[in-house]
């Protein structure tokens, strides 16, 4: 069965200081690999997704992230973060080998201070 | 493009009543799905549906059903409202389909309170 667990319920950063949102799975076949940031009040934004090739993967707002197949882990990542990051961050994770569903993580409030 | 709409934006619901949830994509993709988001839980799938005229079960499809009558609407409804469906839901569409590694587009949410 294919799972995603984000470990830190909230992560506190001040702004101009790099960020880490943690991201592991377990799949059985090859990792599909998502990020998705949610703001207050609103749906879910796509943020980059990980399939095949390189190991990090950029996307939108300058967030990057870090596909380790060895730690089974999709860390989210940037480098300077902004107030305007706070927000709740969800990682998902389908497995390539099934026709399983996007699993969602429980979700990471980053709180961006001044 | 407006994208995936949801209405309402928010509802209280006696129990027992039933309630439909409308969720319309004007990106003409083929799959369309419908999470619950629930605090500490995440998002968990409810139903969804690779292709007009076909649906599926998530993974917690109790006390909900869906219909796809055409490739822009998919409307969830609740037959029998109870309290523990109080939840905000979330629809959502891909491009291709569940097996596929496409991604998904979220629409703003229902906020639904089943008293």
């Amino acid at each position: 069965a294919q799972s995603v667990a984000q470990p830190e319920d909230q992560v506190n950063v001040a702004e101009g200081n790099p960020l880490t949102v943690k991201c592991t799975y377990s799949v059985s076949g090859n990792p599909y690999l998502f990020w998705y940031v949610q703001y207050p009040n609103r749906g879910l934004q796509f943020l980059l997704k990980y399939i095949t090739g390189d190991n990090l993967v950029k996307g939108s707002y300058g967030f990057e992230a870090e596909f380790n197949k060895s730690q089974t882990s999709f860390h989210l990542k940037k480098p300077s973060a902004l107030v305007s990051d706070s927000a709740l961050y969800f990682c998902a994770v389908r497995d390539g080998g099934s026709q399983g569903n996007l699993i969602f993580g429980k979700g990471t409030k980053l709180s961006v201070k001044p | 493009t407006a994208g995936i709409t949801q209405a309402p934006t928010s509802q209280i619901l006696a129990a027992g009543r039933s309630m439909t949830l409308r969720c319309t994509q004007d990106m003409r993709h083929n799959a369309m799905y419908w999470y619950r988001q629930d605090l500490g839980l995440g998002l968990r799938l409810i139903h969804y549906s690779n292709t007009a005229g076909t649906t599926g079960k998530g993974e917690v499809p109790d006390g909900y059903s869906v219909s796809r009558a055409n490739t822009d609407d998919f409307p969830l409804t609740l037959a029998s409202a109870v309290p523990s469906q109080t939840s905000v839901y979330f629809c959502a569409s891909s491009a291709l389909g569940l097996t596929f590694t496409d991604t998904q587009y979220f629409g703003p949410g229902t906020r639904l309170t089943v008293l």
